[in-house]
C-alpha cells in the first residue's frame, strides 16, 4: 500500500485566496483525521470522519475552514479566505477502527504558507 | 476524559547513552497508549502501542515502553541512542471508550543526540 497520500506537499498563497488540501487515506481504513501542526500550538486535531461522516469538528478554527469526505478514498480541507495565521503543516491520517487497533497512519503533510 | 502529559519538551543525550522519554496518562478506563515519532519534515510514524496485553511493549528501532498502572506512566526507553534517533516524540492515548478512534496527543518531546 502506498500509505496516506496528501497533495500538494507545499502550497504558497496570498492572503484572501482559497486553499484546498487533498488526502487519500489507506484503502480499507474507516477513520480519517485532519491535523494542523505549528510551533506555537503543536499538533491540533481539526476534524475527523468515520465512514465518510464527520464525527467531531470541534477543532476547526472558524467558519473559514471546511472539510469534506465525499467517498472512502478522498477528503478535502478547504480554507476560504486564507490568512497568514493559517500558515502551518497540515496532516491527514487514517486508521482502521477495529478491536485492538486504532493506530493512525499519517501522510507526509502539506506545508501551507499564506503571505 | 483521557489525557497525556509529556515531561520535558527537550531531552538531550549522548550517542550510546540511555534514552528515557517520560509520559504520564490520565484515564478513567483502561487506556490504549501509543508512542509516535516525527522525523524532520515528515509525518508521524507509530513506534509502539499498548492495548492491555503485555505491559512491556517493544517497538521499532529498538525502542520499548512499559505500562505501569500504579504510576499511570508509559515511558519510552532505548538502551543506546543513535544519531538517527534525533526526532520529536509524541505520546498519545485513545479518547473515550476506544470506539471513537480519536487520539489525544501530548505536546511532544524533542530528542537531541550528541556525538
Amino acid at each position: 500500500d502506498a500509505g496516506v497520500i496528501q497533495s500538494p506537499r507545499h502550497e504558497v498563497t496570498e492572503m484572501g485566496q482559497e486553499v484546498t488540501l487533498r488526502c487519500k487515506p489507506i484503502s480499507g481504513h474507516d477513520y480519517l483525521f485532519w491535523y494542523r501542526q505549528t510551533m506555537m500550538r503543536g499538533l491540533e486535531l481539526l476534524i475527523y470522519f468515520n465512514n465518510n461522516v464527520p464525527i467531531d469538528d470541534s477543532g476547526m478554527p472558524e467558519d473559514r475552514f471546511s472539510a469534506k469526505m465525499p467517498n472512502a478514498s478522498f477528503s478535502t480541507l478547504k480554507i476560504q479566505p486564507s490568512e497568514p495565521r493559517d500558515s502551518a503543516v497540515y496532516f491527514c491520517a487514517s486508521s482502521f477502527g477495529g478491536v485492538h487497533s486504532y493506530e493512525q497512519y499519517f501522510g507526509p503533510g502539506t506545508r501551507l504558507t499564506v503571505t | 476524559a483521557q489525557s497525556v502529559t509529556q515531561l520535558g519538551s527537550h531531552v538531550s543525550v549522548s550517542e550510546g547513552a540511555l534514552v528515557l522519554l517520560r509520559c504520564n496518562y490520565s484515564s478513567s478506563v483502561p487506556p490504549y497508549l501509543f508512542w509516535y515519532v516525527q522525523y524532520p519534515n515528515q509525518g508521524l510514524q507509530l513506534l509502539l502501542k499498548y492495548t492491555s496485553a503485555a505491559t512491556l511493549v517493544k517497538g521499532i528501532n529498538g525502542f520499548e515502553a512499559e505500562f505501569k498502572k500504579s504510576e499511570t506512566s508509559f515511558h519510552l526507553t532505548k538502551p543506546s541512542a543513535h544519531m538517527s534517533d534525533a526526532a520529536e516524540y509524541f505520546c498519545a492515548v485513545i479518547h473515550g471508550s476506544g470506539n471513537t478512534g480519536k487520539l489525544i496527543f501530548g505536546q511532544g518531546t524533542t530528542l537531541q543526540v550528541k556525538p
